[in-house]
């Protein structure tokens, strides 16, 4: 399978706890997003990438939330000292360039759980 | 600042019948739009997208949506649905090709 793999597929974790997820896009891929997805409600923009440089941060996005894609390839995004409202899909999506000219391609998403 | 209006929550509708999903767009600037099927533990897919031209979209799937500037809308149609349609689907906005805004997603439920 080539497509956007994102790990893990559910995690649980405790308020006050930090998480980490990972996104591996399509290898040729040199874009790539975060969007976070609450119940009922369609993707919110948190960042993106191109290459190892992140370009644009949604001002949604806390101080407690990071995004890193160190050598332009796979991205982390870390959540620290979880809250109850931080529980959501986020979902990862690369594209060729920009999204405009290329579609953009999402991974399964990583589901969080705050209890 | 961009923003979409999807205004049917849940659409419910007999297999082989015609739908039409619904979304409205508001922005200040030329916009791109596009339409994105959720199946259930799926990510998300395109099914087309709107950048100029034809205001007629055909995309995958045997959806197609009309982009009408001046009702602000880019509703999706399907003339015959199946089974297999029965899923989430998302309006989306672009203006400057970074972001996308997305509405709040319409739940289309065929029934046999």
């Amino acid at each position: 399978d080539t497509g956007v793999s994102q790990d893990p597929r559910h995690k649980i974790t405790k308020r006050g706890q930090n998480v980490t997820f990972r996104c591996d896009p399509i290898s040729e891929h040199n874009r790539l997003y975060w969007y976070r997805q609450t119940l009922g409600q369609g993707p919110e923009f948190l960042t993106y990438f191109q290459n190892e440089a992140q370009l644009e941060k949604s001002r949604l996005l806390s101080d407690r939330f990071s995004a890193e894609r160190p050598k332009g390839s796979f991205s982390t995004l870390e959540i620290q000292r979880t809250e109850q409202g931080d529980s959501a899909m986020y979902l990862c999506a690369s594209s060729l360039g920009p999204a405009l000219h290329t579609e953009a391609f999402f991974g399964q998403g990583t589901r969080l759980t705050v209890v | 600042a961009q923003s979409v209006t999807q205004l049917d929550s849940q659409v419910p509708v007999f297999e082989e019948a015609p739908v039409e999903l619904r979304c409205n767009y508001s922005s200040s600037v030329s916009v791109y739009l596009f339409w994105y099927v959720q199946y259930p533990n799926q990510g998300l897919q395109l099914l087309l997208k709107y950048l100029s031209g034809s205001t007629l979209v055909k995309g995958i799937n045997g959806f197609e949506a009309e982009f009408n500037k001046s009702q602000t809308s880019f509703h999706l149609r399907k003339p015959s649905v199946h089974i297999s349609d029965t899923a989430e689907y998302f309006c989306a906005v672009s203006s400057a090709g970074n972001q996308f805004y997305f509405g709040t997603g319409t739940s289309l439920t065929v029934i046999p």
